[in-house]
């Protein structure tokens, strides 16, 4: 049974680039939410995508945007990167309209570093 | 909004110690409570969770919390540490929003390093 997959592992970006992460979900799910985790703290909610519309979303800028596609894997984007983007991205994966629902499977990340 | 503290940010502990971290969340109403472990260089594991019933669940690696209501508190413990739970252990709360959708609220993490 796969887990949430998520490309690349690592990156490195300079500041005003514009960066694509991917998420695979786990088999059998179909919502996919996004979280920051900066060093030091805690995930924070960025958003989250059911039946390929953003249902819910964080307290972060417009920059993050994300897309969910047909077989439910996902990508957030975020333009115009700031050096306060830094961090581990991660994705987890739940199937909605279940009690599984409310527990949430992550991948193991992508750190991004901006320079 | 609801809101996750972590009381112990770093934790020092000797193999054999018994752990306890606190971790008490801001909303009243019904909650679903988990505690998350990262060990250095993997992703997020689920340790335990609370969804109701029984206010003491038993977790993986012979982890448990306890649930208090009235104390907003879900602290998780563990009578005797090994090396190997050296990591960083999250708290989260879920919060619920219209429509049945909903997102986990973590606390800031308490780093734990267990020397032998």
């Amino acid at each position: 049974d796969a887990g949430v997959t998520q490309s690349p592992t690592h990156l490195i970006k300079t500041r005003g680039q514009q960066v694509t992460l991917r998420c695979s979900p786990k088999s059998g799910h179909d919502t996919v939410s996004w979280y920051q985790q900066a060093l030091g703290q805690g995930p924070q909610f960025i958003f989250q995508y059911y039946e390929e519309e953003e249902r819910q979303r964080g307290n972060f800028p417009d920059r993050f945007s994300g897309h969910q596609f047909p077989n439910y894997s996902s990508e957030l984007n975020v333009n115009a990167l700031l050096l306060g983007d830094s961090a581990l991205y991660l994705c987890a994966s739940s199937l909605f309209g279940t009690e599984e629902y409310n527990e949430q499977f992550f991948g193991p990340g992508t750190r991004l570093t901006v320079l | 909004a609801q809101s996750v503290s972590q009381h112990n940010h770093h934790v020092i502990l000797s193999e054999a110690a018994s752990l306890e971290l606190g971790c008490n969340y801001s909303y009243g109403g019904t909650v679903n409570l988990f505690w998350y472990v990262q060990y250095p260089g993997q992703h997020l594991q689920l340790l335990l969770k609370y969804f109701s019933g029984d206010p003491l669940v038993k977790g993986i690696k012979g982890f448990e919390a306890e649930f208090i209501k009235s104390k907003f508190s879900f602290n998780l413990r563990k009578p005797s540490v090994q090396w190997s739970d050296t990591a960083e252990y999250f708290c989260a709360v879920n919060e619920r929003f219209s429509g049945g959708y909903n997102k986990l609220i973590f606390g800031a993490g308490t780093r734990l390093a267990v020397h032998p």
